[in-house]
């Protein structure tokens, strides 16, 4: 079976665009993450989707960053006005979300690269 | 706040040892932790998850066990060989139930030598 997808794998851009990293989750599964891999920092966790809605977007490093989930599926991940310091993986992953058995599976993650 | 810690950060040892990896975390109303594999460039592999009810959780040379009274767990590799080169991470959830994000360690990075 399919497994989580993310597109673009790679992503370069320019100082100031706009980037759109988009997820797509295992079929099935309810609860949707983003997290960020950067070289020094680990792997720190962005936001969660529990069907369409984010209980919780302070972990989102700035107000640049936005996520949104439609149709309980595919998930997009935006930063606005990029800078620099956005450059890192960003991994996402799904999970079924079952009471005491939230075991989350990886995509590929996206490699961004701001110049 | 979760706080994860994985000792030791690097480790390389001749192929066919057992090795133990270690994690320990701050906040120990979890109701899971796993277990990751991460290869050079790539995204992260689930090798195990336990829940809070178990003690111990096995695939294949793989071992993991957990202890929330004391906050740790580890990871338990048996007659090591070159393909387990990677880096290993330890993952726990944020909050106590139901969907949240994961707190990971810093990872363990592991070179087995042929």
């Amino acid at each position: 079976g399919a497994g989580v997808s993310q597109s673009p794998s790679n992503k370069v851009t320019e100082k100031g665009k706009d980037v759109e990293l988009r997820c797509d989750p295992i079929s099935g599964h309810t609860a949707l993450y983003w997290y960020r891999q950067s070289l020094g920092q680990g792997l720190e966790f962005l936001i969660y989707f529990q069907g369409n809605s984010a209980p919780d977007k302070s972990g989102l490093p700035s107000d640049r960053f936005s996520a949104e989930r439609t149709g309980g599926s595919v998930s997009t991940l935006t930063i606005q006005r990029t800078q620099q310091e956005d450059s890192a993986v960003y991994l996402c992953a799904s999970s079924l979300a079952r009471a005491g058995v939230n075991e989350q599976f990886f995509g590929p993650g996206t490699r961004l690269t701001v110049l | 706040k979760q706080e994860v810690t994985q000792i030791p950060a690097a480790l390389s040892v001749p192929e066919g040892e057992n090795l133990v990896l270690n994690c320990s975390f701050t906040d120990s109303a979890i109701y899971n932790l796993q277990w990751f594999r991460q290869d050079p460039g790539k995204g992260l592999t689930s090798l195990l998850l336990i829940q809070s009810s178990q003690r111990e959780q096995t695939s294949g040379r793989l071992n993991a066990s957990l202890d929330k009274s004391s906050g740790r767990s580890t990871l338990y590799i048996a007659a090591s060989q070159p393909g387990d080169s990677a880096t290993y991470l330890c993952a726990a959830p944020n909050s106590g139930g139901g969907a949240d994000g994961l707190t990971f360690g810093k990872g363990t990075h592991l070179i087995i030598q042929p």
